[in-house]
Parts: structure tokens; sequence; C-alpha cells
């Protein structure tokens, strides 16, 4: 199973700030899932990224999809107390294996007002 | 509301107990998956059932069963419970279980073991 790295792992910010968390692996994924988690509940699924090298943009959030498919970073601008939550990476692992998704252990963000 | 529903939310036992969480997943989807979240380890994977199937397996202890019944709803259940076993359980499903395709996660159940 490849794993997944994910950094900082606890994250806490001033409301209108800017930041950037991680998500990298020594190996290569067919696509990256990005989910947050609020507390009390299941993750939510906010992104998918797919071609090496790939920006995808979600109002304040930017996601990016190294060029080499091994990483991933989300960055958030300006965050609201709204953004926090346990943001989880997940790789897809190349087609072929049957295997679902695996899981980075998350960033813990806590925006403060 | 993802449309995945667990049962119970929260449950309390004793170690060396029994407990079963149910999961119905969402309206026609036909894959479901089981996974861990303690924090410690983040979210692991235990299971995945495809219309009734097995698919795929994870870090599933021996003591841990599950299976996906004719109706598509899911049962994890836990056995000879040990402390350690403390953590959140999460269903989820997918239409497909084709990897890659969107999986839908529910609340998860709490499970306690004191």
């Amino acid at each position: 199973t490849q794993l997944l790295e994910q950094s900082p792992q606890f994250l806490s910010i001033q409301e209108g700030e800017n930041l950037t968390v991680y998500c990298n692996s020594s190996s290569v994924f067919s696509s990256l899932q990005w989910y947050r988690q609020e507390p009390g509940e299941g993750p939510v699924l906010l992104v998918t990224v797919v071609t090496g090298g790939e920006v995808k943009k979600l109002k304040r959030l930017t996601f990016q999809f190294g060029d080499a498919r091994k990483d991933s970073s989300l960055h958030i601008t300006a965050a609201q107390p709204g953004d926090t939550g346990l943001y989880l990476c997940a790789g897809v692992e190349p087609s072929g294996r049957n295997t679902p998704l695996v899981f980075g252990k998350g960033t813990r963000l806590s925006v403060i007002a | 509301d993802s449309g995945v529903t667990q049962t119970p939310k929260h449950l309390i036992t004793a170690t060396g107990q029994r407990v079963t969480l149910r999961c119905s997943p969402r309206s026609g989807d036909l894959s479901v998956y089981w996974y861990q979240q303690s924090l410690d380890q983040g979210l692991q994977f235990l299971i995945q059932y495809y219309n009734g199937e097995e698919r795929a397996k994870g870090n599933i202890l021996e003591r841990f069963s599950a299976q996906q019944f004719p109706d598509l709803h899911s049962e994890l259940n836990l056995s000879s419970l040990e402390l350690g076993d403390s953590a959140l359980y999460f269903c989820a499903s997918s239409a497909t279980g084709r990897p890659g395709n969107t999986i839908y996660f529910g609340e998860g159940s709490w499970l306690t073991v004191v």
C-alpha cells in the first residue's frame, strides 16, 4: 500500500490569513482527492485532481497536483472560521490495481476569529 | 447529508464483547466500504463489498468481519473487543466501486470500549 504524508499535522491561524497544506508520497497516483471532515461528520469530497500539474480552484481554495503525480497541495486564501476542519488527501493507485483510496492522516486546521 | 446511514451513532461496550455496526448505502450505490478512524492511525481502510461480494480487503483484524446483504445494506461485526478498538467507524458507498469513483461517507459510529 502506498503511503501519503500530510503536513503540517496541525495548523492554527487567524481569520484572514493564507495557508498551504501538503500531501506527499514517493509513489505515483492516477489521481488525488481532497476531503474535508468536520467534527461529528464523515469526510466530504472537495476535489479530484487527475492530470500532473493540474490546478483547480474552489472559491478560496486552490488545489494543485504535482507534475509527477506524487504530491499535491491545498492553498486557502483569506481563511475563515468555517474552514476549520480536518483536511484529508487520498490517492487513487494507478489503474489495474483494484485497491480503494489510500488516505493520509490529515491536517487539522483551526481558524480563529 | 451524504445519503449513507449508519447506526448506532454512539456505542459503549466492555472488553471482550461483540458489537454490530450497520450501514445503508446511498440509493443506487452498489459498493460499500468500511473504514476505521483513530487519532494515531488516521483513516484506515478495512474492507469493501460490491453487490454482495467482497471486492477488497485492507487492514481488517481477524476478530472483525463484515457482509453485504441482498438489499445492499452492510454490517460490520467486531468481536472480542479490546480497548484499542475504540475508534470512529465509517461506512461509505459508491456507485460502481471502481477506483476513482466518488465515495460518500456516513457520519460514523463512535465505538468506545471500556
